[in-house]
């Protein structure tokens, strides 16, 4: 079974500050993505990094890939009241024809004007 | 507005009964996704469709089954409900059967909230 492991589950900051986010696996992925989810509504992309090592950045988001493919992070930098969400990573693995997009169960972030 | 719609919102039901709950996907996409969502277990992959024909099993109980019919929209089908059946069911599409073949996303619906009482 493929997990992956988000950290901070919960994260509370105030407007303004930096914060990052982490999402790690034991299993390969041939691609990580980072949704944002609010209530209500279902996960949004924000990104999809595919390369070992690979950085994109959006706006005041940063996410990286990690070399073996198997972790990433999420950076957001001057964090604002609108970036609230629940921030979910999601891995892609295909073997054959079974594929399947694996999601962690996310980190509920938070920002306090 | 994703373009995934998905019906009902809400349901709400009895411990034992069955529901089906509907899935059109986004113009032009041919794969179909279900997701179980609580708080406990996040969301959990519970099967996916590609051009009618199942592509992957994730953790779909037995008692849940589902479709992709010939015009492309999805039903998944819950039976002998249990009070832990409750959560939030998201539909996803997709153009292809794997994201990376187009560089695309999966789109989501805003999701059936079911509750079993």
């Amino acid at each position: 079974t493929q997990l992956l492991e988000q950290s901070p589950q919960f994260l509370s900051i105030q407007e303004g500050e930096n914060l990052t986010v982490y999402c790690n696996s034991s299993s390969v992925f041939s691609s990580l993505q980072w949704y944002r989810q609010e209530p209500g509504e279902g996960p949004v992309l924000l990104v999809t990094v595919v390369t070992g090592g690979e950085v994109k950045k959006l706006k005041r988001l940063t996410f990286q890939f990690g070399d073996a493919r198997k972790d990433s992070s999420l950076h957001i930098t001057a964090a604002q009241p609108g970036d609230t969400g629940l921030y979910l990573c999601a891995g892609e693995s295909s073997g054959g024809s079974n594929y399947k997009l694996t999601f962690g169960k996310g980190t509920l972030l938070t920002v306090n004007p | 507005d994703s373009g995934v719609t998905q019906t009902p919102k809400h349901l709400i039901t009895a411990t034992g009964q069955r529901v089906t709950l509907r899935c059109s996907p986004r113009s032009g996409d041919l794969s179909v996704y279900w997701y179980q969502q609580s708080l406990d277990q996040g969301l959990q992959f519970l099967i996916h469709y590609y051009n009618g024909e199942e592509r992957a099993k994730g953790n779909i109980l037995e008692r849940f089954s589902a479709q992709q019919f010939p015009d492309l929209h999805s039903e998944l089908n819950l039976s002998s409900l249990e009070l832990g059946d409750s959560a939030l069911y998201f539909c996803a599409s997709s153009v292809e059967w794997a994201l990376t073949l187009t560089n695309t996303e999966a789109f989501f619906g805003q999701g059936t909230r079911l509750t079993v009482v």
